[in-house]
């Protein structure tokens, strides 16, 4: 069974500054996805960045990038810049290429932007 | 266009009392899921519907779980009778493609607790 480990349960950083956020994960299989979602305070969960297994180039969204190294099984999320309304849960997620598969979660990282 | 919606955003009830959880997908997403997240755990998968249809509720916890979607459009998560430990947020979310590289769009969660 897959696996998504996140070790930071809370973080925190300086507006404008970088921060990363680390993310692991446990499969045997080689086509997968990759995936960080953001949920704000009482607001829903936003896609943030999404990397395909099969792809060795990092994915980059704005001032949103990824780490994706496949044989630490690791997927770490960079945010540069940050941003007051940075501040959310940030979840990983893992799925298989496997049509029928779902989302397996890690229990997320709770990160606050200071002024 | 409208989000995905879920209604009620919070609900309080006792234990051995029945509780029903709305979810609204986005217009013309054939596609929804029901997760949870409990006590600040990992989210985790609860069920798949494809229209009216259940393509996969493997996630789901046990027979006190019942979700339907009529029609194909809403669906509604009933618990019956709720236990202390169904307290959690309870997430909808809806595609138009089900494939494991396509985003699913999440509503904002119904808090559930159990007292």
């Amino acid at each position: 069974a897959q696996t998504v480990t996140q070790s930071q349960p809370e973080m925190s950083v300086q507006e404008a500054e970088t921060v990363t956020l680390s993310c692991t994960y446990d499969t045997s299989e080689n086509n997968y996805y990759l995936f960080w979602y953001k949920q704000p305070p009482s607001r829903q969960m936003i896609l943030v960045i999404r990397q395909e297994a099969y792809k060795q180039q990092n994915a980059t969204e704005n001032r949103f990038s990824v780490n994706f190294q496949k044989a630490a099984k690791s997927f770490s999320l960079k945010i540069s810049d940050s941003q007051l309304g940075d501040t959310a849960m940030y979840f990983c997620a893992f799925r298989t290429g496997n049509y029928g598969q779902n989302f397996v979660f890690g229990p997320g990282t709770r990160l606050s932007v200071l002024p | 266009e409208a989000g995905v919606t879920q209604f009620p955003s919070h609900s309080v009830i006792e234990k051995g009392q029945t509780v029903t959880l709305r979810c609204d997908p986005i217009s013309g997403h054939d596609n929804l899921y029901w997760y949870r997240r409990v006590m600040g755990k990992e989210i985790k998968f609860l069920l798949h519907f494809v229209k009216e249809s259940k393509q996969d509720e493997s996630g789901m916890p046990n027979n006190r779980f019942l979700a339907e979607r009529t029609g194909g459009t809403y669906s509604t998560l009933k618990v019956q009778p709720a236990e202390l430990e169904d307290s959690g947020v309870y997430f909808c979310a809806s595609s138009q493609v089900s494939g494991p590289g396509y985003e699913q769009y999440f509503g904002p969660g119904t808090r559930l607790t159990v007292t």
